[in-house]
């Protein structure tokens, strides 16, 4: 099984600041996906990261995978209160998820 | 497009009473996957299928779990008798890739939500 541990557990923040979520393993990944989920829906996706030291953009949101791809960040700019929700990171063969953080942005 | 349906929404069911979830991948997807969501546990994978065959269900609590495709449109998953532990949020999420050595994009439903009393 290969295991995707996800720091920080939860994060509060103002609207308009910035944050890095990150998801870590000791294994490597062909790839690894990111999903937000808001309360009472289903995670949706939001990008798949293939290559090493990849960056991808979405908005505000700033995906990068780590050189040896074993581990994956994600970072918002000017957080909104609808970045609100779960985070998840999954990959592997075995498609196991990460246990997510949890963002709160305030307004 | 209709995503991946699932019924239904909510359920509530008394232990010992048999408990069936439905589900509808998207169509043309080849790979279906039942997940459990609790806060302690937090999103476990279940079981899945590529081309409506089981591939690993090593994730399933027990035998009173079972899983069936009969079809590429349609998966039941049921839970014979219910406990109360078994209370939590299933989700089915469908995907277009398959193959052994690749990595899934899944697309997920709206999830059940089951409570056992």
């Amino acid at each position: 099984t290969q295991l995707l541990e996800q720091s920080p557990q939860f994060l509060s923040i103002q609207e308009g600041e910035n944050l890095t979520v990150y998801c870590n393993s000791s294994s490597v990944f062909s790839s690894l996906q990111w999903y937000r989920q808001e309360p009472g829906e289903g995670p949706v996706l939001l990008v798949t990261v293939v290559t090493g030291g990849e960056v991808k953009k979405l908005k505000r949101l700033t995906f990068q995978f780590g050189d040896a791809r074993k581990d994956s960040s994600l970072h918002i700019t000017a957080a909104q209160p609808g970045d609100t929700g779960l985070y998840l990171c999954a990959g592997g063969n075995d498609m196991r998820f990460g246990a997510g953080t949890r963002l709160t942005v305030k307004p | 497009d209709a995503g991946v349906i699932q019924s239904p929404r909510h359920e509530v069911t008394e232990m010992g009473q048999e408990v069936t979830l439905r589900c509808k991948p998207i169509s043309g997807h080849n790979s279906l996957f039942w997940y459990r969501q609790t806060m302690m546990r937090g999103l476990e994978l279940l079981i899945y299928f590529n081309n409506n065959v089981p591939i690993d269900d090593s994730g399933m609590p027990e035998d009173r779990f079972s899983a069936k495709m009969p079809n590429a449109s349609f998966s039941t998953l049921k839970i014979q008798p219910s406990e109360p532990r078994d209370s939590a949020v299933y989700f089915c999420a469908s995907s277009p890739s398959g193959g052994s050595g690749r990595s899934y994009e899944q697309y997920f439903g709206p999830g059940t939500r089951l409570t056992v009393t």
